[in-house]
């Protein structure tokens, strides 16, 4: 069983210019969830989605930050008109949420690097 | 707003020494997670900790909850180097997101 999947590991984009990050849940899993960490800090929570709904994007920034989990095909964070703050590791993480504590569980894919110069 | 706070934030130790890393949140969660993460690599599972009392051990690891104290500690056991990493707490919210404390970047000297 393949784990979660991200692509790409790393990103360069100029200023002004579109990042799109791509994540494949763990096969099973219909829950999707979005954190990015800075460096030296802990990982803070961006959205949640499931199968072509948001359930909750309370950390996602207002403007320029979007994100989609398509029925078919991977999640997508778009970040738009990237700015030099936005360089960051973004991580995605899926769970299978059938029921149970253990659904609960977030397993993670190996992150994008976003560099923004 | 959920604050959970790890420390110490930097733990240097010898091989062979016993350690304890404490996680505090600031509102009632059962549910209690343990990471770790090597340098530009992703979070690696350790523990699920998901009822007061609960105690895991894994190796040299072991973790336990007191869900009514709001912490969570991360013993280390004979240290050896292979454990350097940094180590993440996690509380979940409602079911959703996980809010992380800072990490504890550990290492361990020969």
């Amino acid at each position: 069983n393949a784990g979660v999947m991200q692509n790409p590991r790393h990103l360069v984009r100029r200023r002004g210019q579109e990042a799109r990050l791509r994540c494949s849940p763990m096969k099973g899993h219909s829950h999707v969830y979005w954190y990015r960490q800075l460096p030296e800090e802990g990982l803070k929570f961006m959205v949640y989605l499931q199968k072509e709904n948001i359930i909750d994007e309370s950390g996602m920034p207002k403007e320029r930050f979007s994100a989609e989990f398509p029925k078919e095909g991977p999640s997508i964070l778009r970040i738009q008109q990237v700015v030099r703050g936005d360089s960051a590791a973004y991580f995605c993480a899926s769970s299978p949420r059938t029921g149970g504590d253990h659904s609960l569980e977030q397993f993670f894919g190996p992150g994008t690097r976003l560099t923004v110069l | 707003e959920l604050k959970v706070e790890q420390n110490p934030l930097f733990l240097s130790m010898q091989e062979g020494k016993n350690y304890t890393i404490y996680c505090n949140y600031s509102t009632t969660s059962d549910r209690l997670y343990w990471y770790r993460q090597d340098p530009g690599k992703s979070l690696e599972s350790l523990f699920v900790l998901l009822s007061n009392g609960a105690v895991k051990q894994e190796g040299r690891l072991m973790a336990s909850l007191d869900t009514k104290a709001r912490l969570s500690t991360l013993h280390i056991t004979a240290a050896v180097h292979d454990l350097s990493a940094t180590y993440f707490c996690a509380v979940d919210i409602a079911l959703e997101e996980l809010v992380f404390g800072k990490g504890t970047k550990l290492t361990v000297n020969p």
